[in-house]
């Protein structure tokens, strides 16, 4: 079955503080991953996607094939950083399958 | 702006009384989505349409069904709402299907439906 789990409910981080948001999914193929990202009072919106490869916003997440996780980090949070972060998996069945998300606080 | 809009943002209904949630998109997408978020869940995907073509999620509730009349519209129409309903329910189109490369799915507002 495929699955993606998001372990902290919740991550507080002080402004400048290092940032790592995990992710772990169960996938037998090859999987396409995405973070999504809802600000305050904001839709959901498309962060970043493993196949890119590219920093959005200073973020950026590696897709361990072995450790089938795929974290998004920032070196320096920033406090407008606050925000619920979803990690999302597509696979054989071509459906876009969520976390649970994580609520991104980052304190002043 | 091109944008995924959802009618209305609240909806209020008494349990077992017909409602209607609209979604319309000015982005000329393909692929529309319906999801249903409950409190602290994930979004959960009820059905899609590529096209005109229904793709209803396996363990998508009976009571729950769609309209696409045109590339711009859907509906998603709750026959007989029970209190077990009430949720956030999230509107999204792509351009493509997953796995075509075009697949990044863009959101509506929501519209949070409460069931008395």
């Amino acid at each position: 079955a495929q699955r993606v789990t998001q372990p902290e409910k919740l991550l507080s981080v002080f402004k400048g503080a290092p940032v790592e948001l995990k992710c772990n999914y169960s996938y037998s193929g090859s999987p396409e991953l995405f973070w999504y990202v809802q600000y305050s009072r904001q839709r959901l919106q498309l962060l970043l996607r493993h196949i890119s490869r590219e920093s959005i916003k200073g973020f950026t997440a590696d897709l361990n094939k072995g450790e089938t996780s795929f974290h998004l980090k920032k070196p320096f949070a920033q406090e407008e950083d606050s925000a619920m972060y979803y990690c999302a998996l597509s696979g054989a069945t071509n459906k876009l399958i969520f976390g649970t998300g994580t609520l991104l606080a980052v304190q002043p | 702006d091109a944008m995924v809009i959802q009618n209305p943002r609240y909806q209020v209904t008494q349990f077992g009384k017909p409602v209607t949630l609209s979604c319309s998109q000015t982005l000329n997408h393909n692929v529309m989505y319906w999801y249903q978020q409950k409190s602290s869940q994930a979004p959960k995907l009820l059905f899609h349409y590529y096209d005109k073509d229904f793709n209803n999620e396996a363990d998508t509730p009976d009571n729950f069904q769609s309209r696409r009349p045109n590339t711009s519209f859907c509906f998603l129409d709750i026959r007989s709402p029970g209190l077990g309903d009430a949720a956030m329910d999230l509107c999204a189109t792509s351009r493509g299907p997953q796995g075509s490369g075009q697949e990044t799915q863009y959101f509506g507002p929501g519209t949070r439906l409460l069931v008395l």
